[in-house]
């Protein structure tokens, strides 16, 4: 059964840097692609982008670029999301989600804050 | 950018009644190549992550009840909850699929009346 397990909790202060990783078990891990999804305190689901599993190309929303990258590691079956020059407004639950349709399943989330 | 506008953004069913959601696209998801619409409903509970219910638009997912159905075509899509229980107090969204930036609704917060 495939199953997504995220890293824990960070707190930072602004201006810092994070890495979140989404490790995969269960399945073949080039064969679908992985998603990142923000949802910001209260509100509703943002799609940050995608990593193509087998190239390792990613591809940023609008708003998710320059600060966010998603990177691979294919021997451990994980994807990272690496956040750099933090602000407050990047708190947040990040999620992974496997799929290169509908998402199918989903990391349990990885909540981040942003504060001095 | 497809714009997902679901409605309404919050409801209150009494127990074993019907619920209703609404989902419209913006431009057409419906892939004619093979006659799908690139539509998915998800439910998030409280501190929990979202979860596939439906895909397709109206492909229920292995384990979800069958009182959860979706239907629909092209731009306007419902997920509807036959007899709403306790345990489907929760937020749906609906999702598309059919091109970048993927998009999803704002959400509808289901609630026992």
């Amino acid at each position: 059964q495939a199953q997504l397990v995220q890293s824990g909790s960070e707190l930072k202060n602004p201006g810092a840097s994070v890495k979140l990783s989404c490790k995969t078990s269960g399945y073949t891990f080039t064969k679908y692609a992985l998603n990142w999804v923000r949802q910001a305190p209260g509100q509703g689901l943002e799609w940050m982008g995608w990593i193509n599993t087998n190239t390792g190309n990613p591809t940023y929303a609008q708003g998710f670029t320059g600060r966010f990258v998603f990177s691979l590691d294919t021997s451990v079956n994980t994807t990272y999301l690496q956040i750099s020059s933090l602000k407050t407004e990047d708190t947040a639950v990040y999620y992974c989600a496997r799929g290169d349709y509908a998402y199918s399943p989903w990391g349990q989330g990885t909540q981040v804050t942003v504060s001095s | 950018d497809i714009v997902m506008t679901q409605s309404p953004d919050s409801l209150a069913v009494s127990l074993g009644a019907r619920a209703t959601i609404s989902c419209r696209s913006s431009q057409n998801v419906l892939y004619r190549s093979n006659g799908k619409n690139l539509l998915a409903w998800y439910q998030q509970k409280p501190g929990q992550p979202p979860k596939l219910l439906i895909s397709w638009a109206s492909t229920r997912e292995s384990g979800v009840p069958d009182r959860f159905s979706g239907s629909g075509s092209g731009t306007d899509f419902t997920l509807t909850i036959s007899s709403l229980q306790a345990e489907d107090v929760a937020v749906y969204y609906c999702h598309q699929y059919y091109s970048h930036p993927r998009t999803f609704g704002r959400g509808t917060k289901v609630e026992i009346k």
